[in-house]
């Protein structure tokens, strides 16, 4: 059981290009996330899905794109990226969206 | 707005207990969450709070009140393994996670 994987595990990124972060869970989940961590904030949440086919906005959404087209997919798109977007991206789900999250191993993203 | 506070960084020795504080505002309160996070790994779950009072689980043990906005990760019996980061989260009205900016746990031999 691999839980939650999210890919690439890194990657380097020229700005003004368009990216997107996958991530996909085998735990049947309802509600998902993604959250960046940047070194002396905490996690903070860009946007989330409680259920398939719904999708929401959290903290810092701007510049980041979602969709939740099926239970266990959940890909994070940057449309045009930015330096500000360099960060640690963590993906992670928990089963009624009112209990624990799981979280993925995240992705390194460098935008140059 | 809504604020998670705990400190930045604490040292403790090998075998001894430490406490790692978290004091909280937001908006709702739908539940305290301790994670664990190693460098360059992913958060994982320790414990969660709704009720006041005492959680234990082996060697760590979470507390809540609600009424002063407070918590703590008592963490018993240290082990080098434990040197980490402890994130504290708090359940909104939204039920999303608020979280603070982490401890570093430093333990020394």
């Amino acid at each position: 059981i691999a839980g939650i994987t999210q890919a690439p595990t890194s990657q380097i990124l020229a700005a003004g290009r368009r990216m997107t972060l996958r991530c996909t869970q085998d735990m049947r989940h309802n509600a998902m996330y993604w959250y960046r961590q940047d070194l002396g904030l905490g996690l903070r949440l860009i946007h989330y899905s409680n259920t398939a086919g719904t999708t929401g906005k959290g903290e810092v959404p701007d510049g980041y794109s979602v969709s939740r087209a099926n239970t266990d997919d959940f890909p994070l798109t940057l449309a045009s990226a930015v330096p500000s977007q360099t960060s640690v991206y963590f993906c992670a789900s928990s089963d009624s969206g009112r209990d624990e999250q799981f979280f993925g191993p995240g992705t390194r993203l460098t935008v140059l | 707005g809504q604020n998670i506070d705990q400190p930045t960084e604490m040292t403790a020795t090998e075998g001894a207990i430490v406490q790692i504080n978290c004091t909280y505002q937001t908006s709702g309160f739908n539940g305290l969450f301790w994670y664990q996070q190693h460098a360059g790994e992913a958060p994982t779950f320790l414990s969660y709070n709704v009720l006041d009072g005492l959680e234990e689980k082996g060697r760590f043990s979470s507390f809540l009140s609600r009424s002063k906005g407070y918590s703590y990760l008592l963490l018993k019996e240290l082990q080098m393994k434990d040197s980490a980061s402890y994130l504290c989260a708090v359940m909104d009205s939204n039920y999303q996670l608020i979280w603070g900016a982490g401890t570093k746990l430093i333990i020394k031999p």
